[in-house]
């Protein structure tokens, strides 16, 4: 197994680009996810694929995954897009999860 | 609509045991995975197991095997997942979620489950 590794906050501007990394040592070789999760809530997929938006997720939403990072970004971010972030991989059939990212839209 | 609907919250003592389930609709049950998912207060996110609706095989993560149990009743398309000797470290909201496209793409709406002497 392998550990994913994500930086415990991040703040951005209204309108501006947040980026969220995701390192781990297998993780370009893997599909990521990133999901996000807002207090008193479920989490929601809002990337899957390494950049497949499900539907209903807004075009701002984009993700990458190449070497050892996957990267979420938001691009002209919202105050309704503050929530924790969290990257998702598989190692075989164990799911792994990333320590989670609180974005903070100010 | 895919629905995940899970079980009401529980209130058990330190040793004693849990069962949550998690009911499917609005899809073929023995189509995708389902997986648990827990997250202790202020926590992440952490996988517990993956079962196949197919035949109830299920994989457990390593820490939780020989403690987590998973049933499923194909007549109900319901999960069940049992909890064995919890402690204090177990009070968390329990989560399934469906696999599809190497992501979860729905939840259930989560059952907390609180060990309280």
């Amino acid at each position: 197994s392998y550990d994913l590794t994500q930086p415990p906050s991040v703040s951005v501007s209204p309108g501006q680009t947040a980026s969220i990394t995701c390192s781990g040592d297998k993780l370009g070789k893997n599909y990521a996810a990133w999901y996000q999760q807002k207090p008193g809530q479920s989490p929601v997929l809002v990337i899957y694929q390494d950049i497949k938006r499900p539907s209903g997720i807004p075009e701002r939403f984009s993700g990458s995954n190449s070497g050892n990072s996957a990267t979420l970004t938001i691009s002209e971010t919202q105050a309704m897009d503050e929530a924790d972030y969290y990257c998702q991989a598989w190692d075989s059939t164990t799911a792994l999860f990333g320590g989670g990212t609180k974005l903070t839209v100010l | 609509q895919v629905q995940l609907v899970q079980s009401g919250a529980e209130v058990k003592k330190p040793g004693a045991s849990v069962t949550v389930s998690c009911r499917a609709s609005g899809y073929t049950f023995s189509s995708y995975d389902i997986h648990w998912v827990r997250q202790a207060p202020g926590h992440g996110l952490e996988w517990m197991g993956i079962t196949d609706p197919r035949d109830g095989g299920t994989i457990y993560a390593q820490k939780f095997e020989g403690r987590v149990t998973v049933t499923w009743d194909m007549s109900t398309d319901t999960l069940y997942m049992e909890v064995t000797s919890l402690t204090s470290v177990d009070a968390a909201m329990y989560y399934c979620a469906r696999s599809r496209n190497w992501a979860f793409d729905y939840w259930g709406q989560g059952t907390l489950v609180t060990v309280s002497s």
